[in-house]
């Protein structure tokens, strides 16, 4: 069973850049959350996507988009960064019929100078 | 609206000592609870759930949970600490029956001294 995959690892842009972060989600889930981890703090939902489709966001602005592909591999986008988008972006997979739990990357550590 | 706190950001315990990390809820609806744990630059592994039924929850590495509705607590312990739990540890909730949504407490972090 593959787990959860993420790249790049580590990635470092200047303000107003645009990052795109990339995950493979487990074998047979076909659910894709996206969160994001300051440092010192716990992770903050970014948005969803099932079946292609968002279907759930948090208090995100628009400048983070995202993608889900038919293989349930999922990008997340992030345009006009700040310094305040440094931090860990969390991949997290699951299956549809909702359990609870959720199988997390390791994560795309972002820093932005 | 659904959120957690976890009271504590830092917990130190001695390697053999009880572990106890605090958690509360707020939930409009009935719950689900989870704890857990991220090792450093490493992404969450869950310990343990709860979603129906015993209240007690046993999870992974000698950890379990206890849900108590009326005191919406969903604190965690072990009864001896390794060095191995060195770690931080998140409570997160999501609600039964929505979409996947879990909201995570702020974590706290567990310092085992030999």
């Amino acid at each position: 069973e593959t787990g959860v995959t993420q790249s790049p690892t580590h990635l470092i842009k200047t303000r107003g850049q645009q990052v795109t972060l990339r995950c493979s989600s487990q074998s047979g889930h076909n659910t894709v959350s996206w969160y994001q981890q300051a440092l010192g703090q716990g992770p903050q939902f970014i948005f969803q996507y099932y079946r292609e489709e968002e279907n759930g966001r948090g208090n995100f602005p628009p400048r983070f988009s995202g993608l889900q592909f038919p293989n349930y591999s999922s990008e997340l986008n992030v345009n006009a960064l700040e310094l305040d988008d440094s931090a860990l972006y969390l991949c997290a997979s699951s299956q549809a019929s909702y359990t609870g739990e959720l199988f997390f990357g390791e994560g795309s550590r972002l820093t932005v100078l | 609206a659904q959120s957690v706190t976890q009271l504590g950001s830092h917990v130190s315990v001695s390697e053999g000592a009880l572990v106890l990390l605090r958690c509360n809820y707020s939930s409009s609806v009935p719950p689900y609870l989870f704890w857990y744990v991220q090792y450093p630059n490493q992404g969450l592994q869950l310990l343990l759930k709860y979603t129906t039924g015993a209240t007690l929850v046993k999870g992974i590495n000698g950890f379990e949970a206890e849900f108590k509705k009326s005191e919406t607590s969903f604190h965690l312990t072990k009864p001896s600490a390794h060095m191995s739990d060195a770690a931080e540890y998140f409570c997160a909730v999501s609600e039964a029956g929505g979409y996947q949504k879990v909201t995570f407490g702020t974590g706290t972090k567990l310092q085992v001294i030999p």
